[in-house]
């Protein structure tokens, strides 16, 4: 299986700041097909897991242009331009380029 | 808008069954693969088993293979999961998720805990 590790585990921001949060597979990525099946989901406290961003890159429907992604082959990074309160939660990327997908552990965003 | 709806949840004994079910609504449920994952509590998310859209192709988790089964109806726009043989490990929240890739809509979850 496709091991995905998150960094860091768990990141403390002030309101308003940028935050980032990196993601490395094990392997690439790179799908035989050409594509990257890369996504970001966040997950608020005490419901499920929700799509932000997927193809390493591409903003789900709904989603604020605040998030955005960007990567390449085995690294991956997933910004949020200003954090606002909503965006307390846990951020997981998934990979989908193999089954089966696997996640990372979660990096858990706080607001200092 | 698209709604998943899990149940069948529960408290279930070591080496017992549960079936799970996911009524889907909001989209043409035959035009998409669809999947399992759970998540155990206060941990990461695991991919549990998948199956394509006409029910022709599954997979399953190395940790699950041959204790579960997962299938669907379009008729009914359903999807299911057998699970027998169950062991402490397996107790999670299950959620029902649209998707071959990207992974993009989730229920809600149901809760399956696996103790004597």
């Amino acid at each position: 299986d496709i091991v995905m590790t998150q960094t860091p585990l768990s990141s403390p921001v002030t309101l308003g700041q940028p935050a980032s949060i990196s993601c490395r597979s094990s392997q690439s990525l790179v799908h035989s097909d050409g594509n990257t099946y890369l996504s970001w989901l966040q997950q608020r406290p005490g419901q499920p897991p929700r799509l932000l961003i997927y193809k390493i890159s591409n903003r789900f429907s709904g989603v604020p242009d605040r998030f955005s992604g960007s990567g390449a082959g085995t690294d991956f990074t997933l910004k949020i331009s200003r954090v606002e309160a909503e965006d307390v939660g846990v951020y997981y990327c998934v990979q989908a380029t193999q089954f089966p997908h696997t996640f990372g552990q979660g990096t858990k965003l706080e607001i200092k | 808008e698209v709604q998943l709806v899990e149940s069948g949840g529960g408290l279930v004994q070591p080496g017992g069954s549960l079936r799970l079910s996911c009524a889907a609504s909001g989209f043409t449920f035959s035009n998409y693969w669809m999947n399992w994952v759970r998540q155990a509590p206060g941990k990461g998310l695991m991919c549990v088993s998948r199956i394509k859209s006409d029910g022709s192709s599954t997979s399953y988790a190395d940790s699950v293979k041959g204790r579960f089964t997962i299938s669907r109806d379009n008729a009914k726009n359903m999807l299911y999961l057998q699970m027998n043989s169950l062991r402490a490990e397996d107790t999670a929240v299950y959620y029902c998720v649209r998707g071959g890739w990207p992974l993009d809509y989730w229920g809600q979850g149901t809760l399956v805990t696996v103790s004597s």
